[in-house]
């Protein structure tokens, strides 16, 4: 069956440092993956999409991700954090169904940011 | 343009009692989404139509829940009678065709609370 891991519930950064958000799926076939951000109260926004071709895709507000096959991993990179990226970011894989609309998503990574 | 509009933002209500949450999707989008979110979770897909066709609704549990798109435009979910598991974000979206592009568009959510 699909599923999405994104092994860290909570992480803080400082303002300016690196961030890395994990994701590892589990699908059949070739997948369909994305990162949502939800700010608090707010629906979820798409920030980046990987369908096929290059493996590192941007995403809007500099944020970039790399699809690794052999891993099963999408992970979300960004290298200088602004306190407006704190929210909850959800990792998902799409397509099962025959609808890349079916999302199943990750349980969700919630992102501090120190001053 | 305007977004995805869910109604009401948030409900209260005692179990056993109904409530219903209404949809307006972006115009032009043929696919509409019902997910749900529960607390520290990520969204789980209940039902997907595509126009006023109720296309994918293996997740959603027909004893108490039912939701319609009688035009294929605005889409009501309704659960009869409420239980206290029931508490959660009921998140709309909508796309061009089956998530074409891969971008769905969220509504800012409806909270319910069942007392």
């Amino acid at each position: 069956a699909q599923s999405v891991t994104q092994p860290d519930i909570h992480i803080t950064v400082s303002e300016g440092a690196s961030l890395e958000l994990r994701c590892n799926y589990s699908y059949g076939a070739t997948p369909y993956l994305f990162w949502y951000v939800q700010s608090p109260g707010q629906g979820l926004q798409l920030l980046l999409k990987y369908f096929s071709g290059d493996t590192l895709v941007q995403g809007i507000k500099g944020f970039e991700a790399e699809f690794k096959r052999s891993q099963s991993s999408f992970n979300l990179r960004k290298p200088s954090v602004h306190w407006s990226d704190a929210a909850e970011y959800f990792c998902a894989v799409g397509g099962y169904g025959g609808s890349q609309g079916n999302l199943i998503f990750g349980k969700g990574t919630k992102l501090s940011v120190k001053p | 343009e305007a977004g995805v509009v869910q109604s009401p933002r948030y409900k209260i209500i005692e179990k056993k009692q109904p409530v219903a949450f209404w949809c307006n999707p972006i115009s032009g989008h043929n696919t509409l989404y019902w997910y749900l979110q529960n607390l520290g979770q990520g969204p789980e897909l209940l039902i997907r139509y595509e126009n006023e066709e109720a296309v994918d609704d293996s997740q959603l549990p027909k004893d108490r829940f039912s939701a319609e798109r009688l035009k294929g435009v605005d889409s009501t979910l309704k659960i009869q009678p409420a239980e206290l598991g029931d508490s959660a974000v009921y998140l709309c979206a909508s796309s061009l065709g089956q998530g074409a592009n891969g971008e769905l568009f969220f509504g800012e959510g409806s909270r319910l609370t069942v007392l």
